[in-house]
């Protein structure tokens, strides 16, 4: 299956809000609700910020938002702080798959 | 707390074989599936494919069937991943990580371990 498609780069200044959107098909993200978003800093594992959805795990800063519109779906940081600074990568069910399908990651730049 | 806990970096040789583990705590091991997930240098998240502990079902992706085996103990929580003659492309970071359910996105990762192929 493809990975789903997200921008390279996202950057802001602090204080300022991103959007890092995730686009993929009707077979994936445009046919459920099960897209997670997750947070990788260098040399770190990959942490879940936004599950199906909308939903934040606990201990997740309420800054960190996400959303869907038909075969795209978003995540949205408030008020930016130098700690978000990351890659950031979405990942879906698919019905054309069982292992589930990544984006190929956005790198986020603080300013 | 739901951990995952992986084995240490490797070092090999091409042609060498390897198997590295993943260990699960704080849930029931045996019930959610397990992800391998492949991270090549400064490159993005693919999914290798996924295994069952319960009773060591598994699904590879296509790209990367007959290249790995999965595997799994439920008697010590314990999942693998292996190879059998290892090529310097295989040099990687690999992740496991729990689905809450078959192709789910998963909730928690392993730390993952470095596996470096070198002559």
């Amino acid at each position: 299956q493809s990975a789903l498609t997200q921008p390279a780069s996202v950057s802001g200044s602090p204080g300022q809000s991103i959007t890092i959107s995730c686009t993929g098909t009707s077979s994936d993200i445009g046919d459920h609700n099960y897209v997670s978003w997750y947070q990788q800093h260098p040399g770190k594992a990959p942490k879940l910020m936004i599950y199906e959805v909308t939903n934040r795990p606990s201990g997740v800063s309420d800054r960190f938002s996400g959303s869907k519109s038909g075969n795209t779906a978003s995540l949205t940081i408030s008020g930016l702080q130098a700690e978000d600074e990351a890659d950031y990568y979405c990942c879906s069910y698919t019905t054309t798959s069982a292992v589930g399908v990544f984006g190929i990651g956005t790198k986020v730049t603080v300013l | 707390e739901v951990q995952l806990v992986q084995s240490g970096a490797e070092v090999k040789k091409p042609g060498e074989s390897l198997k590295i583990s993943c260990k699960g705590s704080g849930y029931r091991f045996a019930s959610y599936w397990i992800a391998w997930v492949r991270q090549m240098p400064g490159r993005g998240l693919e999914c290798m494919g996924i295994v069952y502990p319960g009773d060591s079902d598994t699904i590879y992706n296509p790209s990367f069937e007959g290249q790995v085996i999965f595997s799994a103990d439920r008697s010590i929580s314990t999942v693998y991943l292996q190879w059998t003659r290892l090529q310097a492309s295989d040099s990687a970071i690999y992740y496991c990580a729990r689905q809450p359910w078959q192709g789910s996105p998963p909730d928690t990762w392993g730390q993952g371990t470095l596996v470096t192929v070198s002559s």
